[in-house]
């Protein structure tokens, strides 16, 4: 789990405020996946992205999210005018290039909106 | 569509106890990957074991133990001899082709001294 880093480990934002999350993947990891976990609940996926590409963002709300992997640097999401329900647990898990090695998940992001 | 479902909410046992954690899945692909993740109290998600459709091998590694059988689609894991540090949630998923894991609600596990 360490080779996914995370940060910050907690944010407070008061609603209105955007919050980003970052996620540096393991090395040599290419593919990036957000999931969220709200309170009491599972992980729900978000997002998966390959370097400068999203690949499946069908679970991403439609509106404030969004998510880059850029070609130098970490994965970023950003959630724009947080609102109290996006209070929450987001993890972020890379794979390398072949998909049978499966994920390895970052320590997460616990982001609450007061 | 996948799902994966994890009847019991919340279990607790008393220390040494062995103790089963359901999992039942659904998909329609005849190629998919099931995993269980343990969460502890400090919150990051722990892999435990990947096992792919093809294999029906029960895996036992050290106290921890699980069943997959494709007919009733169910990938159940056991704890035997359980201990107070096996207290956390316990998550079991599923990934199809296309990447991504779907979980199930998860089981909290308390283990009782």
């Amino acid at each position: 789990n360490a080779g996914v880093m995370q940060n910050p480990r907690h944010l407070v934002r008061r609603r209105g405020q955007e919050a980003r999350l970052r996620c540096s993947p393991m090395k040599g990891h290419s593919h990036v996946y957000w999931y969220r976990q709200l309170p009491e609940e599972g992980l729900k996926f978000m997002v998966y992205l390959q370097k400068e590409n999203i690949i499946d963002e069908s679970g991403m709300p439609k509106e404030r999210f969004s998510a880059e992997f850029p070609k130098e640097g970490p994965s970023i999401l950003r959630i724009q005018q947080v609102v109290r329900g996006d209070s929450a647990a987001y993890f972020c898990a890379s794979s390398p290039q072949t998909e049978d090695y499966g994920y390895t998940f970052g320590s997460g992001t616990r982001l609450t909106v007061v | 569509a996948q799902k994966v479902t994890q009847a019991q909410t919340e279990i607790s046992v008393v220390e040494k106890e062995d103790v089963t954690l359901d999992c039942v899945y659904e998909t329609r692909d005849t190629t998919y990957y099931l995993f269980w993740y343990k969460q502890p109290p400090s919150g990051e998600l722990v892999f435990l074991i990947r096992r792919n459709s093809f294999d029906e091998q029960n895996e036992i590694s050290g106290r921890y133990s699980w069943n997959f059988q494709k007919s009733t689609s169910s990938f159940n894991f056991t704890i035997t001899a359980s201990q107070v540090v096996d207290s956390a949630v316990y998550f079991c998923a599923l990934r199809e082709y296309g990447n991504k894991l779907v979980f199930g609600a998860g089981t909290i596990l308390r283990v009782k001294s």
